[in-house]
């Protein structure tokens, strides 16, 4: 089926705390695995991606891993600041590239 | 600006009208897609061209639904016979293969409300 779960629905961390957020997906065809991350009223942004050749991809402060194995994946935010705060979204293509979207995660980057 | 763009970023209709949305994507950029979004929830694709082509279609997308990409550059999506459950955020996307076929940009959004 087309299964994309993603946890935790919120999380609140602490200012340059890290926050993990993990997804798993159905598809084991998937190959390629965006990271969006979406402020209040404006559009998704890609802010990572990483392919099933790779397991874990670094930018600055974030990363993600891949797991093809168990099908999951995670983003990774260290020494998180205000302007993390937003929803992120995690996806994973069909093989026909329709992508198949997380329900998202609520940042909260506490003070 | 030479990213994803949509009209109008906000309708407000009454039940029973017939809206339409444009998206521009990106210059060149091959594929085109739609997706609903509403509050709480990820984007749920809806359909996506390549080119001109329509080459699949949610099982969202109901028959008062329909979308079209005719010079396979700006697309149009309409819906006819609104209802309240039409009040979403539609989404637009693109992307290229000359950069990675499978990142998506995404444009604004339009914002729908169905009185």
């Amino acid at each position: 089926g087309e299964n994309v779960e993603q946890h935790p629905s919120t999380l609140s961390v602490q200012e340059g705390d890290s926050a993990v957020i993990k997804c798993t997906y159905s598809d084991s065809a998937s190959n390629y695995f965006p990271w969006y991350k979406q402020e209040l009223g404006k559009r998704p942004q890609l802010i990572i991606d990483i392919r099933s050749n790779v397991g874990e991809k670094k930018d600055q402060r974030i990363a993600v891993t891949l797991n093809k194995t168990a099908k999951h994946f995670s983003l990774h935010i260290t020494e998180t600041q205000p302007e993390d705060s937003a929803v992120y979204f995690c996806a994973a293509p069909k093989k026909d590239d329709k992508i198949i979207f997380g329900k998202g995660t609520r940042l909260h980057i506490l003070p | 600006d030479t990213g994803v763009s949509q009209d109008p970023r906000h309708k407000i209709t009454k039940r029973g009208q017939n809206v339409t949305f444009r998206c521009d994507p990106i210059s060149e950029h091959n594929r085109l897609y739609w997706y609903r979004q509403t509050l709480g929830q990820g984007p749920e694709f809806l359909t996506y061209f390549q080119n001109e082509a329509q080459l699949e279609k949610s099982r969202l997308l109901s028959d008062r639904f329909s979308a079209e990409r005719p010079k396979g550059s700006f697309s149009t999506l309409e819906i006819q016979r609104t209802e309240q459950g039409d009040s979403a955020m539609y989404l637009c996307a693109s992307s290229s293969p000359h950069l990675n076929q499978e990142t998506q940009y995404f444009g604004p959004g339009t914002r729908l409300l169905v009185l």
